[in-house]
C-alpha cells in the first residue's frame, strides 16, 4: 500500500516555477518527507528531505504544512533538462528500511 | 569516488539459467536494497538488508533471493527466471540510522528473459 500519491504527470514551460504536490494522510510522526528524481535509464537522485514547515537548497524548495499531510516540491525557474520523474517518499527516522517509491509524477518541460 | 556500482548493465538470458546481478558500495553503508522498474508500476523494493547477514523481503520478492555476507556486496540472484523478470533493476545503499542519510543508486541492470 502506497504510503504517498502524487498526481502522475505535469507539463510545464521553460523559465516557471513548478509546484508537484504530494499527500500523505497516514504519515507516521518519526517519518520525514523526500524527494527523489530519476532521469531516463539512471538510478534516482536525492533532491530535498524535510519534516515540517519550509526546506530549502541549491536545487528546490520543500514546503510542509503543520498537519503533514501534504508537501509540495518547488523547482524555481526550470529548464529542458529537469524534465525527469520525480518521486515524494516518506522515511522513518528509525532507518530505511522497507520504502516503497510508488510511480512519481513525470514532469515535462516544454521549450 | 563514492558510488555503488552493478554489474552487467545489459544482460539477455533464457528461461530457467540462473544469473546472478552483482552490487557493491565504497561508502561503508549498512542498508542496501533492491528495486525493478516497470513501465507504469514505478518502483518496486525486492528486498532489502540492514545489515551483513540482515535480510528482509520487499513488495516484490518472489523469484529473487539475496545474500549480504560481506558489508560492500548485495547480488541479487535469480534461481530460474522467467519471462516476467524482464525488467529495469536498481540497487541502492545508505547508512542505516540516520534519516538524513539519503539513498545512493547505482546505474541500473536492464534484464531480458527470453
Amino acid at each position: 500500500l502506497a504510503k504517498t500519491t502524487q498526481p502522475i504527470s505535469m507539463d510545464s514551460y521553460e523559465g516557471q516555477e513548478v509546484n508537484i504536490t504530494c499527500s500523505h494522510n497516514n504519515i507516521a510522526t518519526n517519518d520525514y518527507i523526500t524527494w527523489y528524481q530519476q532521469f531516463p535509464s539512471q538510478g534516482p537522485r536525492f533532491i530535498i528531505q524535510g519534516y515540517k514547515t519550509k526546506v530549502t537548497n541549491e536545487v528546490a524548495s520543500l514546503f510542509i504544512p503543520a498537519d503533514r499531510k501534504s508537501s509540495t516540491l518547488s523547482l524555481p525557474r526550470v529548464s529542458l533538462s529537469d524534465t525527469a520523474v520525480y518521486y515524494c517518499i516518506s522515511i522513518s527516522n528509525f532507518g530505511n528500511e522497507k520504502l516503497t517509491f510508488g510511480t512519481g509524477t513525470r514532469l515535462t518541460i516544454i521549450p | 569516488e563514492a558510488q555503488v556500482t552493478q554489474n552487467p548493465r545489459y544482460l539477455i538470458t533464457v528461461t530457467g539459467k540462473k544469473l546472478t546481478v552483482t552490487c557493491s558500495q565504497n561508502m561503508n553503508h549498512e542498508y542496501m536494497s533492491w528495486y525493478r522498474q516497470d513501465p507504469g508500476l514505478g518502483l518496486r523494493q525486492i528486498y532489502y538488508s540492514m545489515n551483513v547477514e540482515v535480510t528482509d523481503k520487499g513488495d516484490v520478492p518472489e523469484g529473487y533471493k539475496v545474500s549480504r555476507k560481506e558489508k560492500r556486496n548485495f547480488p541479487l540472484i535469480l534461481e530460474s527466471p522467467s519471462p516476467n523478470q524482464t525488467s529495469l533493476y536498481f540497487c541502492a545503499s545508505s547508512f542505516r540510522d540516520s534519516y538524513n542519510s539519503p539513498l545512493h543508486f547505482g546505474n541500473g541492470t536492464r534484464l531480458t528473459v527470453t
